[in-house]
């Protein structure tokens, strides 16, 4: 069956534009987790979608960043003005529900500001 | 707080070599354990888990013991191939809803 999905995969910009990054997650699963992997601070939790709860945003680095989920499937995380130091491999992961179920991953999108 | 942490540097050896990578925690109560592995060019897997103390996770011929004694949940492999290159990465879970990563270990094994 198919995994969790990201678009796009690599994505350049502008330092002070704005990005969209896209999680499609596997059908059915209920929780959705959005991590950031980069150089210098190894995989970083960001946020946590659960049904129709609201989310968990607790590891947003700054209000620049935001993410929505739609219909409770595809989300997006957008970076508002980004900067250099939002270089990194954003990874989204599903699973069937919060708690303790196994996270499946996507391949990631790596952004690159200049 | 809440941590993972993993051998520094990555592990070069050679093919049929014995693999160890260390992984300690620290936490209060007892998290599941969890060994993630990033091959070349993919996404992150999950290798083996462990959810209470003294479980074995184990998979592809890799295994990892859930130590409450010395909070480790180090990962070994008796005979690795090239195919088992890749970064691996310890991880807890802890209830609230997110995994905590440690830094990962990049494996090269030279044929």
């Amino acid at each position: 069956g198919a995994g969790v999905s990201q678009s796009p995969s690599n994505k350049v910009t502008e330092k002070g534009k704005d990005v969209e990054l896209r999680c499609d997650p596997i059908s059915g699963h209920t929780a959705l987790y959005w991590y950031r992997q980069s150089l210098g601070q190894g995989l970083e939790f960001l946020i946590y979608f659960q049904g129709n709860s609201a989310p968990d945003k607790s590891g947003l680095p700054s209000d620049r960043f935001s993410a929505e989920r739609t219909g409770g499937s595809v989300s997006t995380l957008t970076i508002q003005r980004t900067q250099q130091e939002d270089s990194a491999v954003y990874l989204c992961a599903s699973s069937l529900s919060g708690g303790n179920y196994e996270q499946y991953f996507g391949p990631g999108t790596r952004l690159t500001v200049t | 707080g809440n941590s993972v942490t993993q051998m520094e540097g990555p592990v070069t050896l050679s093919e049929e070599a014995f693999l160890t990578i260390n992984c300690t925690y620290t936490a209060t109560g007892y998290p599941s354990l969890f060994w993630y592995v990033q091959y070349p060019g993919e996404g992150l897997q999950l290798l083996l888990k462990a959810t209470k103390a003294d479980d074995k996770g184990s998979n592809k011929g890799f295994e990892a013991t859930y130590r409450k004694e010395t909070t480790s949940f180090h990962l070994e492999k008796g005979s690795v191939q090239v195919s088992d290159s890749a970064v691996y990465f310890c991880a807890r879970y802890y209830g609230n809803n997110r995994l905590a990563f440690g830094k990962g270990n990049q494996v090269v094994v030279i044929p």
